[in-house]
Protein backbone atom coordinates (compact mmCIF):
# COMPACT_ATOMS: atom_id res chain seq x y z
CA UNK A 1 0.00 0.00 0.00
CA UNK A 2 1.29 3.40 -1.28
CA UNK A 3 -0.94 5.65 0.34
CA UNK A 4 -0.50 9.00 1.69
CA UNK A 5 -3.51 10.60 3.29
CA UNK A 6 -4.32 14.38 3.99
CA UNK A 7 -7.05 16.06 5.46
CA UNK A 8 -9.06 18.71 4.83
CA UNK A 9 -9.62 18.22 0.97
CA UNK A 10 -10.33 21.69 1.29
CA UNK A 11 -9.53 24.72 3.61
CA UNK A 12 -10.71 28.32 3.26
CA UNK A 13 -9.33 31.10 6.06
CA UNK A 14 -9.37 34.86 6.73
CA UNK A 15 -5.72 36.27 6.61
CA UNK A 16 -6.13 36.11 10.91
CA UNK A 17 -7.06 32.71 11.26
CA UNK A 18 -5.28 29.70 12.87
CA UNK A 19 -5.54 26.16 10.75
CA UNK A 20 -3.71 23.37 10.50
CA UNK A 21 -3.05 20.54 7.70
CA UNK A 22 -2.60 16.70 8.31
CA UNK A 23 -0.70 14.25 6.67
CA UNK A 24 -0.02 10.51 7.11
CA UNK A 25 1.17 7.38 5.76
CA UNK A 26 1.19 4.14 7.39
CA UNK A 27 4.02 2.96 4.80
CA UNK A 28 6.49 2.81 7.58
CA UNK A 29 8.57 5.44 5.94
CA UNK A 30 11.05 7.82 7.97
CA UNK A 31 10.80 10.78 5.72
CA UNK A 32 7.87 13.05 4.89
CA UNK A 33 7.99 16.28 2.72
CA UNK A 34 5.53 19.58 2.49
CA UNK A 35 4.96 20.89 -1.52
CA UNK A 36 3.55 24.24 -2.38
CA UNK A 37 1.75 23.84 -5.82
CA UNK A 38 0.17 26.73 -7.43
CA UNK A 39 -1.98 26.04 -10.42
CA UNK A 40 -0.75 25.33 -13.77
CA UNK A 41 2.84 24.84 -11.92
CA UNK A 42 5.14 22.26 -10.95
CA UNK A 43 5.38 21.46 -6.70
CA UNK A 44 7.96 23.70 -4.86
CA UNK A 45 9.75 22.15 -2.18
CA UNK A 46 9.56 23.82 1.72
CA UNK A 47 10.24 21.29 4.31
CA UNK A 48 11.55 17.60 4.59
CA UNK A 49 11.68 15.98 7.95
CA UNK A 50 14.09 13.02 8.10
CA UNK A 51 13.71 10.73 11.10
CA UNK A 52 11.04 12.78 12.84
CA UNK A 53 13.61 15.89 12.55
CA UNK A 54 14.00 18.82 10.18
CA UNK A 55 16.50 18.63 7.68
CA UNK A 56 15.33 21.01 4.94
CA UNK A 57 13.53 24.20 5.16
CA UNK A 58 13.78 25.69 2.08
CA UNK A 59 13.50 29.73 2.91
CA UNK A 60 9.84 29.08 4.12
CA UNK A 61 8.04 32.32 5.89
CA UNK A 62 7.58 31.77 9.48
CA UNK A 63 3.84 32.01 8.78
CA UNK A 64 3.94 28.41 8.05
CA UNK A 65 5.44 26.06 10.57
CA UNK A 66 5.40 22.30 9.63
CA UNK A 67 5.60 19.44 12.94
CA UNK A 68 6.60 16.18 13.13
CA UNK A 69 5.15 14.43 16.31
CA UNK A 70 5.69 10.50 14.86
CA UNK A 71 6.76 8.93 12.34
CA UNK A 72 3.62 8.69 11.06
CA UNK A 73 2.40 12.15 10.63
CA UNK A 74 3.26 15.24 9.72
CA UNK A 75 1.55 18.60 10.49
CA UNK A 76 1.62 22.30 8.73
CA UNK A 77 0.44 24.82 11.14
CA UNK A 78 -1.03 27.86 9.27
CA UNK A 79 -0.80 31.55 10.79
CA UNK A 80 -1.75 35.17 9.27
CA UNK A 81 -1.23 33.92 5.54
CA UNK A 82 -1.88 35.99 2.93
CA UNK A 83 -3.94 35.60 -0.18
CA UNK A 84 -1.12 34.50 -2.21
CA UNK A 85 0.03 31.53 -0.11
CA UNK A 86 -3.64 30.16 -1.68
CA UNK A 87 -2.22 26.91 -3.35
CA UNK A 88 -2.34 22.91 -3.35
CA UNK A 89 -0.35 21.80 -0.79
CA UNK A 90 1.17 18.43 -0.95
CA UNK A 91 2.29 15.76 1.48
CA UNK A 92 4.83 13.00 0.38
CA UNK A 93 6.44 10.47 1.88
CA UNK A 94 9.58 8.36 1.26
CA UNK A 95 11.78 5.48 2.64
CA UNK A 96 13.93 7.88 4.26
CA UNK A 97 17.83 8.11 3.70
CA UNK A 98 20.00 5.22 4.59
CA UNK A 99 16.83 2.77 4.41
CA UNK A 100 17.22 2.86 0.33
CA UNK A 101 19.33 4.68 -2.19
CA UNK A 102 16.46 5.94 -4.21
CA UNK A 103 14.14 7.02 -1.65
CA UNK A 104 11.46 7.50 -4.17
CA UNK A 105 8.53 9.96 -2.76
CA UNK A 106 4.98 8.83 -2.71
CA UNK A 107 2.27 11.91 -2.79
CA UNK A 108 -0.83 12.73 -1.05
CA UNK A 109 -4.12 14.00 -2.65
CA UNK A 110 -3.38 17.03 -1.23
CA UNK A 111 -4.87 19.88 0.30
CA UNK A 112 -6.30 23.03 -1.73
CA UNK A 113 -6.28 26.24 0.50
CA UNK A 114 -7.93 29.75 -0.20
CA UNK A 115 -7.25 32.09 1.60
CA UNK A 116 -8.92 35.57 1.58
CA UNK B 1 22.79 21.94 -9.09
CA UNK B 2 20.04 20.18 -11.44
CA UNK B 3 17.49 21.17 -13.56
CA UNK B 4 14.76 19.58 -16.24
CA UNK B 5 13.34 21.09 -18.98
CA UNK B 6 10.10 19.41 -20.50
CA UNK B 7 10.14 20.59 -24.17
CA UNK B 8 6.62 20.50 -24.69
CA UNK B 9 3.89 22.92 -22.50
CA UNK B 10 0.80 21.10 -23.91
CA UNK B 11 0.66 17.88 -26.23
CA UNK B 12 -2.95 17.00 -28.57
CA UNK B 13 -3.14 13.64 -28.98
CA UNK B 14 -5.79 11.35 -31.03
CA UNK B 15 -7.06 8.62 -28.98
CA UNK B 16 -5.49 5.22 -29.79
CA UNK B 17 -2.80 7.22 -31.31
CA UNK B 18 1.05 7.07 -29.91
CA UNK B 19 2.72 9.73 -28.18
CA UNK B 20 6.10 10.97 -26.34
CA UNK B 21 6.36 13.59 -23.70
CA UNK B 22 9.67 15.25 -23.79
CA UNK B 23 11.98 15.42 -20.87
CA UNK B 24 15.95 16.35 -20.91
CA UNK B 25 17.86 16.94 -17.90
CA UNK B 26 21.28 18.57 -16.73
CA UNK B 27 23.48 18.10 -13.70
CA UNK B 28 27.07 17.45 -13.02
CA UNK B 29 26.36 14.22 -10.88
CA UNK B 30 24.26 10.75 -11.08
CA UNK B 31 21.08 11.43 -10.92
CA UNK B 32 17.94 9.45 -10.79
CA UNK B 33 14.83 10.08 -12.93
CA UNK B 34 11.07 9.97 -12.50
CA UNK B 35 7.77 10.59 -14.25
CA UNK B 36 4.57 11.52 -12.04
CA UNK B 37 0.83 12.21 -13.29
CA UNK B 38 -1.86 14.31 -11.78
CA UNK B 39 -5.00 14.16 -12.92
CA UNK B 40 -7.50 17.12 -12.35
CA UNK B 41 -7.87 17.73 -8.67
CA UNK B 42 -5.33 15.04 -7.69
CA UNK B 43 -1.68 14.53 -6.08
CA UNK B 44 1.16 13.47 -8.37
CA UNK B 45 1.07 9.71 -8.75
CA UNK B 46 4.24 7.77 -9.29
CA UNK B 47 4.61 6.32 -13.04
CA UNK B 48 8.06 5.07 -13.36
CA UNK B 49 11.38 6.14 -12.02
CA UNK B 50 15.15 5.23 -13.31
CA UNK B 51 17.85 4.12 -10.87
CA UNK B 52 19.86 2.20 -12.60
CA UNK B 53 20.57 -1.00 -14.64
CA UNK B 54 18.40 -0.95 -18.15
CA UNK B 55 17.70 2.10 -19.63
CA UNK B 56 14.52 1.42 -20.72
CA UNK B 57 11.98 1.86 -17.97
CA UNK B 58 8.48 0.06 -17.53
CA UNK B 59 5.70 2.08 -15.75
CA UNK B 60 2.45 1.30 -14.86
CA UNK B 61 -0.86 2.62 -17.25
CA UNK B 62 1.13 1.27 -20.01
CA UNK B 63 4.10 4.08 -20.49
CA UNK B 64 8.06 3.11 -20.33
CA UNK B 65 10.17 6.15 -20.77
CA UNK B 66 14.00 5.49 -22.13
CA UNK B 67 17.43 7.32 -20.46
CA UNK B 68 19.42 8.65 -22.82
CA UNK B 69 22.54 9.43 -20.70
CA UNK B 70 24.55 10.88 -24.09
CA UNK B 71 21.51 13.56 -24.78
CA UNK B 72 20.65 13.41 -20.88
CA UNK B 73 17.37 12.63 -21.67
CA UNK B 74 14.20 10.65 -20.69
CA UNK B 75 11.09 10.63 -22.73
CA UNK B 76 8.18 9.30 -21.87
CA UNK B 77 5.91 6.86 -24.23
CA UNK B 78 2.47 5.38 -24.75
CA UNK B 79 2.19 3.08 -27.85
CA UNK B 80 -1.52 3.94 -27.77
CA UNK B 81 -3.68 6.69 -25.43
CA UNK B 82 -6.96 6.40 -24.09
CA UNK B 83 -9.06 9.42 -22.87
CA UNK B 84 -8.59 8.73 -19.03
CA UNK B 85 -4.87 9.81 -19.82
CA UNK B 86 -5.84 13.12 -19.76
CA UNK B 87 -3.95 14.72 -16.97
CA UNK B 88 -0.53 16.75 -16.23
CA UNK B 89 2.90 14.76 -16.49
CA UNK B 90 6.12 15.89 -14.76
CA UNK B 91 9.53 14.66 -15.16
CA UNK B 92 11.26 15.07 -12.34
CA UNK B 93 15.42 14.22 -11.02
CA UNK B 94 17.18 14.12 -7.89
CA UNK B 95 21.18 13.61 -7.50
CA UNK B 96 21.66 10.37 -6.04
CA UNK B 97 23.63 11.63 -3.14
CA UNK B 98 21.02 13.94 -2.01
CA UNK B 99 18.11 12.06 -2.88
CA UNK B 100 15.17 13.96 -1.22
CA UNK B 101 15.65 16.68 -3.31
CA UNK B 102 13.40 16.28 -6.46
CA UNK B 103 13.86 18.90 -9.18
CA UNK B 104 10.81 19.21 -11.13
CA UNK B 105 10.15 20.06 -14.88
CA UNK B 106 7.33 22.37 -15.52
CA UNK B 107 4.66 20.17 -16.54
CA UNK B 108 3.46 18.54 -20.19
CA UNK B 109 -0.62 18.81 -20.15
CA UNK B 110 -1.62 15.94 -22.17
CA UNK B 111 -5.25 16.12 -23.83
CA UNK B 112 -6.99 12.59 -25.55
CA UNK B 113 -9.12 14.25 -27.98
CA UNK B 114 -11.52 11.24 -29.16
Amino acid sequence: DTEVTQTPKHLVMGMTNKKSLKCEQHMGHRAMYWYKQKAKKPPELMFVYSYEKLSINESVPSRFSPECPNSSLLNLHLHALQPEDSALYLCASSPGPGITSTDTQYFGPGTRLTVL
Amino acid sequence: AQSVTQLDSQVPVFEEAPVELRCNYSSSVSVYLFWYVQYPNQGLQLLLKYLSGSTLVKGINGFEAEFNKSQTSFHLRKPSVHISDTAEYFCAVSDVQGAQKLVFGQGTRLTINP
